[in-house]
């Protein structure tokens, strides 16, 4: 059965150091989102890409957040400047057409931790 | 008020009983409705989604949704300990979901 697949699975850092996490979404799929979710907290949504561009970002996504789809394959989330509240799981997920547009598919995450 | 409330739970249950987790909601926009379940430091997966006021059945779970109450409810029938997770309901705007806190359940063998 097709997956989101990410990378790392853990990723630690230090503050202010640019981390880029990557994503391959399942291979059909047309709309791809980035989710993070702190400690005990919600999943939060980041960003939205379609076309290849960003249809909607969240207040979350500033000027430190991009994401790009350097390929046909993969999809990734860059952090410019880590803080420690930068710290949480991030989510990739992946949507198809229209008609099944509701049906966004998780990757298993990547541990972001910033020290 | 939150857009997505639903209770953290924890909720613990026997093997075999029926489980009702329920979430909340103040945007009347909202017109789809999921449910996800989420293992221990893995991703959320979709377990149904349903479209406005209603309900859908999918082998041993149900999803309700009452548009009218902006109230949503997810039943698991003959529990089992492998249901042991987060379930987390969450509603669609355009462009992305909108997730409640969670609730964790255990099944107790």
């Amino acid at each position: 059965e097709p997956e989101v697949t990410q990378t790392p699975s853990h990723q630690v850092t230090q503050m202010g150091q640019e981390v880029i996490l990557r994503c391959v979404p399942i291979s059909n799929h047309l709309y791809f989102y980035w989710y993070r979710q702190i400690l005990g907290q919600k999943v939060e949504f980041l960003v939205s890409f379609y076309n290849n561009e960003i249809s909607e970002k969240s207040e979350i996504f500033d000027d430190q957040f991009s994401v790009e789809r350097p390929d046909g394959s993969n999809f990734t989330l860059k952090i410019r400047s880590t803080k420690l509240e930068d710290s949480a799981m991030y989510f990739c997920a992946s949507s198809g057409d229209r008609s099944s547009y509701n049906e966004q598919f998780f990757g298993p995450g990547t541990r972001l931790t910033v020290l | 008020q939150k857009e997505v409330e639903q209770d953290p739970g924890p909720l613990s249950v026997p093997e075999g009983a029926i489980v009702s987790l329920n979430c909340t909601y103040s945007n009347s926009a909202f017109q789809y409705f999921m449910w996800y379940r989420q293992y221990s430091r893995k991703g959320p997966e979709l377990l149904m989604y349903t479209y406005s006021s209603g309900n859908k059945e999918d082998g041993r779970f149900t999803a309700q949704v009452d548009k009218s109450s902006k109230y949503i409810s997810l039943f698991i029938r003959d529990s089992q300990p492998s249901d042991s997770a987060t379930y987390l309901c969450a509603m669609r705007e355009p462009q992305k979901l909108v997730f409640g806190q969670g609730t964790r359940l255990t099944i107790n063998p």
